[in-house]
């Protein structure tokens, strides 16, 4: 069974704080990624990464980073962390190209006050 | 710019009929689609999918159908049982292009006993 976990259910955080939210998963997946989900939204792509140190851009990177320095793991950081960053955020991680399902795991609530 | 659009944002079914979930795209280089269900509080797990290549495809009470002509799909569930309340992502990926899938905005099910 594919196990995708995250660092934290819940977060409260202040403004301007630097946040990181650990995801790991270990299944050797070479591909993970990071998702923010917002009602009425759906779930929209941050950054995901294909292989160890590589990155990309999703839909809405502004205000995020990532960091893949191993490959069971994958970070997203908010560098300063704004009220509109207050989100439920996935991870999750598949195999390599193809009709792949994706996993994720349980999700972070990050509030940022 | 939405790419996969779930209109209804949610559904309410009574208990033992059928539930259809309706999900329209409109990249024509999607070539596969995926269904996700998410409780609150919990990562999307992964519910059915379907190549291109088919028009339907059947895993027990999940009925997933694609009209490629149309830029549609559906998934239907029957009977509906009230476990089955939950939100469900309509989700489409291309083969030829990145990992990455693109989600739509949801519809919350509720099935009423």
């Amino acid at each position: 069974d594919v196990k995708v976990t995250q660092s934290s259910r819940y977060l409260v955080k202040r403004t301007g704080e630097k946040v990181f939210l650990e995801c790991v998963q270990d299944m050797d997946h070479e591909n993970m990624f990071w998702y923010r989900q917002d009602p009425g939204l759906g779930l929209r792509l941050i950054y995901f990464s294909y292989d160890v140190k590589m990155k990309e851009k999703g839909d809405i990177p502004e205000g995020y980073s990532v960091s893949r320095e191993k490959k069971e793991r994958f970070s997203l950081i908010l560098e300063s962390a704004s009220t509109n960053q207050t989100s439920m955020y996935l991870c999750a991680s598949t195999l390599t190209s193809g009709q792949e399902t994706q996993y994720f795991g349980p999700g972070t609530r990050l509030l940022v006050l | 710019d939405q790419q996969v659009k779930q209109n209804s944002p949610s559904l309410s079914v009574q208990e033992g009929r059928i539930s259809i979930l309706n999900c329209d795209y409109t990249n024509s280089m999607f070539d596969y689609f995926l269904w996700y269900k998410k409780y609150p509080a919990e990562g999307p797990t992964f519910l059915i999918s379907i190549s291109s290549i088919k028009d339907k495809n059947e895993d027990g009470r999940f009925t997933v159908f694609l009209n490629k002509s149309a830029k549609h799909l559906s998934l239907h569930i029957v009977p509906s049982q009230p476990g089955d309340s939950a939100v469900y992502f309509c989700a489409a990926g291309s083969s030829g292009s990145a990992r990455q899938l693109t989600f739509g905005s949801g519809t919350q099910l509720t099935v009423l006993p």
